[in-house]
């Protein structure tokens, strides 16, 4: 099983909807968790960033993280073509073990 | 302030040419990093450096080197290039790599062929 799987998509939905992106993990030593969001030929943004179980809203974005049941998810609110773009869930074991584990992403269209 | 740059910005290279990507910060931060992006494998980490003066091994090392001569600069260098290094490459810098909260920011990317 690898270490953080994420459903690659593409997940195509109309303006207006709600996304749910999600990641899932194996590793019990991941304790900080992120989502970035990668535009077409672009570098990787820090999007939202989550140390706890429970969730953190940003603007229309909220993330959501299950330590218990290893599981985040990132959930867009009324979602805009501007929204389109790969998102990657990553997530840190720290300390002197520290490591830093990628999603390979997924795509996601918002349609006008 | 631009935060991290790099050069080129692609390039088509022929098998066997040695090849530096150029990556520099502004943000003074100590961690720097290459990672390598490819369809259906994601980010995968090259090197990475905890501070000037020091670099270390990531996943896929092997065909690579860095150096890390001063805190801005984090050169990655391919000896001999072969065409499974065909990639897009981003550098990534961030405050503290043993920093539990500690978080990336990424370049824009290189995209490199080699024929």
């Amino acid at each position: 099983q690898k270490e953080v799987e994420q459903d690659p998509g593409p997940l195509s939905v109309p303006e207006g909807a709600i996304v749910s992106l999600n990641c899932t993990y194996s590793n019990s030593a991941f304790q900080y968790f992120m989502w970035y969001r990668q535009y077409s030929r672009k570098g990787p943004e820090l999007l939202m960033y989550t140390y706890s179980s429970g969730n953190k809203e940003d603007g229309r974005f909220t993330a959501q993280v299950d330590k218990s049941s290893k599981y985040i998810s990132l959930f867009i609110r009324d979602s805009q073509p501007s929204d389109s773009a790969t998102y990657l869930c990553a997530m840190i074991s720290g300390g002197s073990n520290y490591k830093l584990t990628f999603g390979k992403g997924t795509l996601l269209t918002v349609n006008p | 302030i631009a935060g991290i740059t790099q050069a080129p910005t692609s390039q088509i290279l022929a098998a066997g040419r040695r090849m530096t990507l150029r990556c520099t910060q502004d943000m003074r931060h100590n961690a720097m990093y290459w990672y390598r992006q490819d369809l259906g494998l994601g980010l995968r980490l090259i090197h990475y450096s905890n501070t000037a003066g020091t670099t270390g091994k990531g996943e896929v090392p092997d065909g690579y080197s860095v150096s890390r001569a001063n805190t801005d600069d984090f050169p990655l260098t391919l000896a001999s290039a072969v065409p499974s290094q065909t990639s897009v490459y981003f550098c990534a810098s961030s405050s503290d790599r043993l920093a539990g909260t500690d978080t990336q920011y990424f370049g824009p990317g290189t995209r490199l062929t080699v024929l």
